[in-house]
Parts: C-alpha cells; sequence; structure tokens
C-alpha cells in the first residue's frame, strides 16, 4: 500500500552495526506496528504504537527499538546486528472503525546481516 | 495461529474450481479475526474479517467461516483465478489488541 512507505527496500549489513529501518505514512492513523517476517513463519510482532508517546513491546522485541517521532513515522532500530535478524521487515498502521480494524502493510524492508 | 514449520502449506487448485484455505488458532478468548492475502513482493493486504459472534460473512468472491468450538476458520475463494495465487494468513485478536498471524498458505492456481 503506497500510503504505507517504508525506507530502504533492502538493506545488506554486517554483524555488529547499527541500522534503522524508517516507515512513514500518509494514512493518518494513530496506531503503528513492526512485524517480522521469516520463511516458512507468519509474522511475528515486535513493537507497536497506539499514539505518538505509546511504546509497546511485542512477541520479539529482544535486540530491537523503536521511535515514534510523529504520528506519521515510526522507525525500527537493530542496536547491534547480528545474523538471525536477517529477514523480511513490515511496518503496519490501522484504522480502528466501529466494524473492526484493518492492519495497512507496506511494501517490506528485506534485510540481510552477514 | 496455523502450526508453525519450515515450509509452507501448499494448495494447489484449478481455475475456475472454489479454494478453502484453512487456519487452526490459538486463542479460545480471540474475538476478532481476519485473513490477509500477500502476493510475491508485497506486503500482506486484507481481504476479508470476521466477528467472533458471527459463524460466517461473505464477501465478493470469498467467504470466511468460524467454527469457535473447534477453534478453526476457513477461507473459502469461489471461481478461483490466476490472480489469486498468494500466500494467505489468518490472524486474529482480542480486544483489538495486538494481531497473531498464523504461518500462512501458498495458493497455487493452474490455468
Amino acid at each position: 500500500d503506497a500510503d504505507v512507505t517504508q525506507t530502504p527496500r533492502n538493506r545488506i549489513t554486517k554483524t555488529g552495526k547499527r541500522i534503522m529501518l524508517e516507515c512513514s505514512q500518509t494514512k493518518g492513523h494513530d496506531r503503528m506496528y513492526w512485524y517480522r517476517q521469516d520463511p516458512g513463519l507468519g509474522l511475528r510482532l515486535i513493537y507497536y504504537s497506539f499514539d505518538v508517546k505509546d511504546i509497546n513491546k511485542g512477541e520479539i522485541s529482544d535486540g530491537y527499538s523503536v521511535s515514534r517521532q510523529a504520528q506519521a513515522k515510526f522507525s525500527l532500530s537493530l542496536e547491534s546486528a547480528i545474523p538471525n535478524q536477517t529477514a523480511l521487515y513490515f511496518c503496519a498502521t490501522s484504522d480502528r472503525t466501529g466494524d473492526g480494524e484493518k492492519l495497512f502493510f507496506g511494501s517490506g524492508t528485506q534485510l540481510s546481516v552477514l | 495461529g496455523e502450526s508453525v514449520g519450515l515450509h509452507l502449506p501448499t494448495l494447489s487448485v484449478q481455475e475456475g474450481d472454489n479454494s478453502i484455505i484453512n487456519c487452526a488458532y490459538s486463542n479460545s478468548a480471540s474475538d476478532y479475526f481476519i485473513w490477509y492475502k500477500q502476493e510475491s513482493g508485497k506486503g500482506p493486504q486484507f481481504i476479508i474479517d470476521i466477528r467472533s459472534n458471527m459463524d460466517k460473512r461473505q464477501g465478493q468472491r470469498v467467504t470466511v467461516l468460524l467454527n469457535k468450538t473447534v477453534k478453526h476458520l476457513s477461507l473459502q475463494i469461489a471461481a478461483t483465478q490466476p490472480g489469486d495465487s498468494a500466500v494467505y494468513f489468518c490472524a486474529e485478536t482480542r480486544n483489538f489488541n495486538k494481531f497473531y498471524f498464523g504461518s500462512g498458505t501458498k495458493l497455487n492456481v493452474k490455468p
């Protein structure tokens, strides 16, 4: 969904490096999420934020940190990258209506840690 | 969610046939469920959702069935088309807090 933009699309880094993945959205949603996808596994939640001053850990937050700089921006950092953090990372926003809640995903960032 | 493994379950169907994709969820307290479609190189996209107070919901060419007794969710796609080829995920949540995703099923549509 072009309304949720992730940069970069691909990144190769070395073990021990600090990297940041960025996400911006034009949907005006308060809720934002970072997920990780590994081959053969579903998406696993890393961190989520329901508002600018709200940050929550997900299932697999160890080794990651996030920053919600504004309603529209939510970045994910790997302080010291390790090879098992090689994965496809997705940012998502959500729109909660009276009828339900839909997640809108970016196109993903493929991260390789050598 | 679905059973975790290194290889995605794969469903191959003939174009024009109906497809049924299944998902076993884990939390009996989950009250809202969604099916997502992920095409190659793209992020997941919303297909259809259902609340736990329903057992069936229909969309355009898709139907979701919910069986709370056995914690089972299914997605039925009518008259499957080549453009339906993708990986399909179910997701569950309770009180719209966090969504938990299954491992996905790959649908191959043969022309």
